[in-house]
């Protein structure tokens, strides 16, 4: 068990929909990140957050959206959903930002748009 | 540039045989390159790590080797046994003004009982 929470495990829907990912930490970290793995484009970095700011945006799409709030929680939201959004989304955390740092990745979140 | 290719994409090897996975990069900024490790049904867990300016790291069964002129670093698992079978991936990371964490497109190890 890494220690990250995320919910829910999985989530269906249909285009044109918006949905919200969840992730804790470990506690301790307060680094938390966004990845999108599907079977073409392998793990793909969407955004990083540290200490309730944006540290960094990778390929995030301007349909997604993130925060990370006071207790450090962070939630995705996904929007306008299209059929290729469907994929696993993983959050991972670690204690600081830099690149060198280990990450620690939940389970995902395997999301299915119809 | 900011690639890092990943091969093979699949691996079958017999209990007790030798993996090797192998990575190459082509931004020679990369600071550091990780390889991660994903069962089914969870997420990337760090199975070990090395920096450039080693050219060789060994934990357990598994060892790192890097050869910077390359641009090229490879997993190697000794011994390698049926809990192995994994897929895993190799990424490359910078900071630069901004964040790059690269993943590998990841290898599906099977290793045979």
């Amino acid at each position: 068990d890494s220690g990250v929470t995320q919910t829910p495990k999985h989530l269906i829907t249909a285009t044109g929909q918006r949905v919200t990912l969840r992730c804790s930490p470990r506690s301790g970290d307060l680094s938390v990140y966004w990845y999108q793995q599907s079977l073409d484009q392998g793990l793909q970095f969407l955004i990083q957050y540290y200490n309730g700011e944006e540290r960094a945006k990778g390929n995030i799409l301007e349909r997604f959206s993130a925060q990370q709030f006071p207790d450090l929680h962070s939630e995705l939201n996904l929007s306008s959903l299209e059929l290729g959004d469907s994929a696993l989304y993983f959050c991972a955390s670690s204690v600081g930002w830099a690149t060198n740092e280990k990450l620690f990745f939940g389970s995902g979140t395997q999301l299915s748009v119809l | 540039q900011q690639q890092v290719k990943q091969s093979p994409q699949s691996l079958i090897v017999q209990k007790g045989g030798i993996s090797i996975i192998n990575c190459a990069y082509e931004n020679t900024a990369f600071d550091y390159f990780p390889w991660y490790q994903q069962f089914p049904g969870k997420g990337p867990a760090l199975l070990i790590a090395i920096r450039p300016d080693v050219s060789e790291k060994k934990e357990g069964r598994f060892t790192i080797s890097f050869n910077k002129s390359a641009k090229q670093f490879s997993l190697h698992i000794m011994d390698s046994q049926p809990g192995d079978s994994a897929t895993y991936f190799c990424a490359a990371t910078l900071y630069s003004g901004t964040y790059k964490y690269i993943f590998g497109t990841g290898t599906r190890l099977k290793v045979l009982a």
